[in-house]
Formats: structure tokens, sequence, C-alpha cells
């Protein structure tokens, strides 16, 4: 049950594109479609961003986007706003019904 | 979407139990998948353990495995975990989240477990 491995940081201005990886093996990105991405504003509850690789759920901003080729997974966030200046968590299924979590990814908006 | 409250958290010695609950309520719970994720402070995110909707199906992180047990009431949409034999490390904010298509939300705010003697 190894972390799954992100960037400890990642930034961008305004309007820009910024896109956070997330690495793991082919017992877990790499074996299943059920990799999916959090918002973590500190202080407050993590918010579901993506889900099975590419989904948004309702809600979210059309301007946030998962991708996945092989062990590793993105996250891509189009047209930076301030307001998306937080952590990020990855997360996939790990087989025998448990998950396993990025180490996070902390995103400034410059 | 729903709701989910955590409490239970607490001061508690190294060896010592304590209970924590979540208390559920806009979603079918008793249909639901339901995980506990952890965070220490200042660091990341750590999933600790999952159970199906009637029970039957319990799993757990190697970190916590023998000494943690998650459970659920249905009647009275409630989810547990029961912390034994706690360790310093243990020390988190402790979450529980409902899961769909391997996707975690809601979350509660959570419930803090301070480990110290």
């Amino acid at each position: 049950q190894s972390a799954l491995t992100q960037p400890p940081s990642a930034s961008g201005s305004p309007g820009q594109s910024v896109t956070i990886s997330c690495t793991g093996t082919s017992s877990d990105v790499g074996a299943y479609n059920f990799v999916s991405w959090y918002q973590h504003h500190p202080g407050k509850a993590p918010r579901l961003m993506i889900y099975e690789v590419t989904k948004g759920p309702s809600g979210v901003p059309d301007r946030f986007s998962g991708s996945k080729s092989g062990n590793t997974a993105s996250l891509t966030v189009s047209g930076l706003q301030a307001e998306d200046e937080a952590d990020y968590y990855c997360s996939s299924y790990a087989g025998s019904n448990t998950f396993v979590f990025g180490g996070g990814t902390k995103l400034t908006v410059l | 979407e729903g709701q989910l409250v955590e409490s239970g958290g607490g001061l508690v010695q190294p060896g010592g139990s304590l209970r924590l609950s979540c208390a559920v309520s806009g979603f079918t719970f008793s249909n639901s998948w339901m995980n506990w994720v952890r965070q220490a402070p200042g660091k990341g995110l750590v999933w600790v353990s999952r159970i199906g909707p009637d029970g039957t199906v319990r799993s757990y992180a190697d970190s916590v495995k023998g000494r943690f047990t998650i459970s659920r009431d249905n009647a009275k949409n409630t989810l547990y975990l029961q912390l034994n034999s706690v360790r310093a490390e243990d020390t988190a904010l402790f979450h529980c989240v409902r899961e769909l298509s391997g996707g975690f939300g809601p979350w509660g705010q959570g419930t803090l477990v301070t480990v110290s003697s």
C-alpha cells in the first residue's frame, strides 16, 4: 500500500493551464479506471473533482479534467482562477477492497 | 448530495481506545459503500478502511489492520470506527466518506483524534 507519487507543488498564472501528475503502479492506477481527484482548501472538507479517471461530478467546473496513460493519471486545470489555489490529491483503487492516495500537490495561482 | 457528521474524537493515551461515529443523512446509507480517511497534522490524506453496504465486506490499511474495526448500523444510518491500541502516529483528523464509482464524496468535516500521554 505505497502512496501514489505526486509533485509537491505546481503553479500557474490566472488564465493558464496546469497539469498535476499522479504516478502509481500496474497494481493500482495502471490496473483500474477508478482514479479520482480531490481539491482541499485547508480547514474545509475535501471535494471530489474527478472520478473514474475522466468524469466530473455535478457542480464541478469543466475547467477540471482528468486523464490516464499507463500507470500515470493527470489532472488538468484550465483557465486558472484564484479560487483554484488549494491542495490536490489523487486516489486509486488498489485491489482487494483497498484504496491508496497520493501525497498531495499544492497548487499556487501566481 | 448528503451530509456526514463525525464525532467521538478526543485525547487518548497511547495504547488506549476510542470509538468514532459518523451520522449520515441525505442519501441511502444502507446501499452505500463507506470509508474512513484520515489526515495527520500537516500531512496528506490516507485511506484507512472500507465497508460494504451490508457490513460483510470490510478492509483495512496495513497500518491499522488488527487494531481498528469498521462497522455500521443501517437502521441508525451510522458508520463507526473502533480504534484500539492507538499510537502517536494515529493522531489525525478522521473523515468518513461515501464511496461512489471509486470516488469519495461527500466528506464530513472530520473528528480529531489526538494520541498523547
